[in-house]
């Protein structure tokens, strides 16, 4: 059983075209959060979801619309797709405890490759 | 503040070598979080220490947060071909709720 499912893994596309990413959590848990990963390997946090509300959204485009369902799930739809959106796009999910702090880290999806031409 | 600064940002050791990094931050912060990402998946949690000077392992890993709740450090003892892989670092903003990375270390393996 996947903990947290990302689809699809690859994603090739050209500029200027819009896609989506799905993600799903089996965890039970009320937090989702989608990171974004650069050539570099650093991953920063985009956006993050708490019981289907917007918690961070850290100055991503407005080209990135995430969307969230129920607090199972966690997509990221974008828009008008760029050369410089290409990265590997994390989704990953936490349990936030009554002091409001994820106790146990966050569990990560296996990521999805966003390459566009 | 938020930055959390890795070294070394590479390895190239031999099978069965010990390992150690290292991973400050110019802020102090109270939960401290070493991930441990394989190619083609996302970063699994590996050590999570919550208390200054705690020492914690996890077979063959062992990581301490520094008593000055600034700094941390990650061993790997007698390493294997499966450690191969990027090591990062990472914290917790308190209020704000996400998780910030060091820039990773990665470990390559000679057999």
């Amino acid at each position: 059983d996947t903990a947290v499912s990302q689809t699809p893994k690859y994603l090739v596309t050209q500029m200027g075209n819009d896609k989506s990413i799905k993600c799903e959590q089996n965890l039970g848990h009320d937090t989702m959060y989608w990171y974004k990963q650069d050539s570099k390997k650093f991953l920063k946090i985009m956006f993050s979801y708490n019981n289907k509300e917007l918690i961070i959204n850290e100055t991503v485009p407005n080209r990135f619309s995430p969307k969230s369902p129920d607090k199972a799930h966690l997509n990221l739809h974008i828009n008008s797709l760029e050369l410089g959106d290409s990265a590997v796009y994390f989704c990953a999910s936490s349990q936030v405890y009554v002091s409001g702090t994820p106790n146990y880290g966050y569990t990560f999806g296996s990521g999805t490759r966003l390459t566009v031409v | 503040g938020q930055q959390l600064n890795q070294s070394p940002q590479s390895m190239f050791i031999q099978e069965g070598e010990d390992v150690s990094m290292n991973c400050t931050s110019s802020s102090i912060f109270n939960t401290w979080l070493w991930y441990k990402q394989e190619p083609g998946e996302g970063p699994v949690l590996l050590i999570a220490l919550y208390k200054a000077g705690e020492l914690t392992s996890n077979g063959r890993l062992t990581a301490q947060f520094g008593i000055t709740r600034k700094d941390s450090f990650l061993n790997i003892s007698a390493s294997i071909p499966s450690d191969v892989g990027i090591y990062f670092c990472s914290k917790i903003i308190q209020g704000a709720q996400k998780l910030v990375f060091g820039q990773g270390t990665r470990l390559t393996i000679n057999p």
